[in-house]
């Protein structure tokens, strides 16, 4: 059964650095589209940036562009998000979540909470 | 990009049928029929309800079905159950080649 795993959460100060991991499972990881998506204490989902199977198709929401990098190990299967120059809006639980033949997100991990707070 | 607007909050009774309405624009759900729904209990992972506007995934209950017309899809619930209780968030592919979800709508069994 298909099953993804977040890791890698925490308290971070502003400004700092935190790096994501998706541990996924029960299926062939590579033929996957992968993307990450948040939600703030409270508040609706936000999507965050999806990865090509291979790597090569990477897109970014504009709240997180140029400071996140979303990337993948095929041979780990595993999914990474990469959060440098944290703010304080960023605090949210992340999930990562398989896209689906199309665009929509049928397998969802159970979240990694990250605090940026000083 | 906007995120899609959803009402904030509905409610019915046991039994009744109910529709949460996604509105986009000619970007997103007006050009794209990628419209997915989504189910979050309080704490839990958001779960697919709803994929393509109206194609629901194997297994999922033929009470919820979703519909589109023009900018605006909609999602009904048909038979309340109390176990719908829930938040229902539209999610939608856009001309940018990213992707928008829906504010949410929380969804209250009276």
């Amino acid at each position: 059964q298909v099953q993804l795993a977040e890791s890698g959460g925490g308290l971070v100060k502003p400004g700092g650095s935190l790096r994501l991991s998706c541990a996924a499972s029960g299926f062939i990881f590579s033929d996957y589209y992968m993307s990450w998506i948040r939600q703030a204490p409270g508040k609706g989902l936000e999507w965050v940036s999806y990865i090509g199977g291979h790597g090569i198709t990477i897109y970014y929401g504009d709240s997180v562009k140029g400071r996140f990098i979303i990337s993948r190990d095929n041979a780990k299967n595993s999914l990474y998000l990469q959060m440098n120059s944290l703010r304080a809006e960023d605090t949210a639980v992340y999930y990562c979540a398989r896209r689906g033949m199309g665009q929509l997100h049928d397998y969802w991990g159970a979240g990694s909470l990250v605090t940026v707070s000083s | 990009q906007s995120a899609l607007t959803q009402p904030a909050s509905v409610s019915g009774s046991p039994g009744q049928s109910i529709t949460i309405s996604c509105t986009g624009s000619s970007s997103d759900i007006g050009t794209y029929d990628y419209v997915s729904w989504y189910q979050q209990h309080p704490g839990k992972a958001p779960k697919l309800m709803i994929y393509d506007v109206s194609n629901r995934p194997s297994g999922l209950s033929n009470r919820f079905s979703g519909s589109k017309s023009g900018n605006t899809a909609s999602l009904t619930i048909s038979g309340l159950q109390a176990e719908d209780e829930a938040d229902y968030y539209c999610s939608s592919f856009t001309i940018s080649s990213i992707m928008v979800f829906g504010g949410g709508t929380k969804l209250t069994v009276l």
